[in-house]
């Protein structure tokens, strides 16, 4: 079935190093890879978009790079800060446009001062 | 101006009852959907609305679950006969357009049932 999965689970760095989280889909159809950090008893925030038209997108110190072809998409944080720290999920848009989403499992991101 | 809200923020219950949550959406989005979130698991869809019909209910696990938007703004979803394993954080998000657009969340509903 639909499925999203999400690694690594669990990522330590110091801070002012690069963070990586990697997510591979297996829906053909989705055309639409939102990542979202959820702090502690929070709500989900998106903090970057992209759609399949594109294969890059960058937004300050955070970027998202999809390969379709593949049905990967990344998640890139670079000169990581504490307050970076969270949990991370990739998700995936399912039947191309429905605006149904599945989700990964979720990164916990510590970074360490 | 208003984020999504959902209310209760907590609810405690026990085997067999009946619970309803509600979900405010965004002002004049088109469409709203409900999540299941279990400790340590990302969001599960549950059922999507496009207005006041639910476009997409493939989510829900059984027909214990039945969601309802009547007027396309605030949506409910209600839960019978309560089990244990419903235990889960329930989210709402609302998004401006039907299809794909970004989901705005709300902070969720904590249903503990006993």
């Amino acid at each position: 079935g639909e499925n999203v999965e999400q690694h690594p689970s669990t990522l330590s760095v110091q801070e002012g190093d690069s963070a990586v989280i990697k997510c591979t889909y297996s829906d053909s159809a989705s055309n639409y890879f939102p990542w979202y950090k959820q702090e502690l008893g929070k709500r989900p925030q998106l903090i970057i978009d992209i759609r399949s038209n594109v294969g890059e997108k960058k937004d300050q110190r955070i970027a998202v790079t999809l390969n379709k072809t593949a049905k990967h998409f990344s998640l890139h944080i670079t000169e990581t800060q504490p307050e970076d720290s969270a949990v991370y999920f990739c998700a995936a848009s399912i039947k191309g446009n429905t605006g149904k989403l599945i989700f990964g499992q979720g990164t916990t991101l510590q970074v360490k001062p | 101006g208003a984020g999504v809200s959902q209310t209760p923020s907590n609810k405690v219950t026990e085997k067999g009852k009946y619970v309803e949550l509600r979900c405010d959406p965004i002002s004049g989005h088109t469409a709203l959907y409900w999540y299941r979130q279990s400790l340590g698991q990302g969001p599960e869809f549950l059922i999507y609305f496009q207005g006041t019909g639910a476009a997409d209910d493939s989510g829900l696990p059984n027909d214990r679950f039945f969601a309802v938007r009547p007027e396309g703004s605030v949506s409910t979803l209600k839960i019978q006969r309560t089990e244990r394993g419903d235990s889960a954080v329930y989210l709402c998000a609302s998004s401006p357009l039907a299809g794909v657009s970004e989901q705005f969340f709300g902070p969720g509903t904590r249903l503990t049932v006993l």
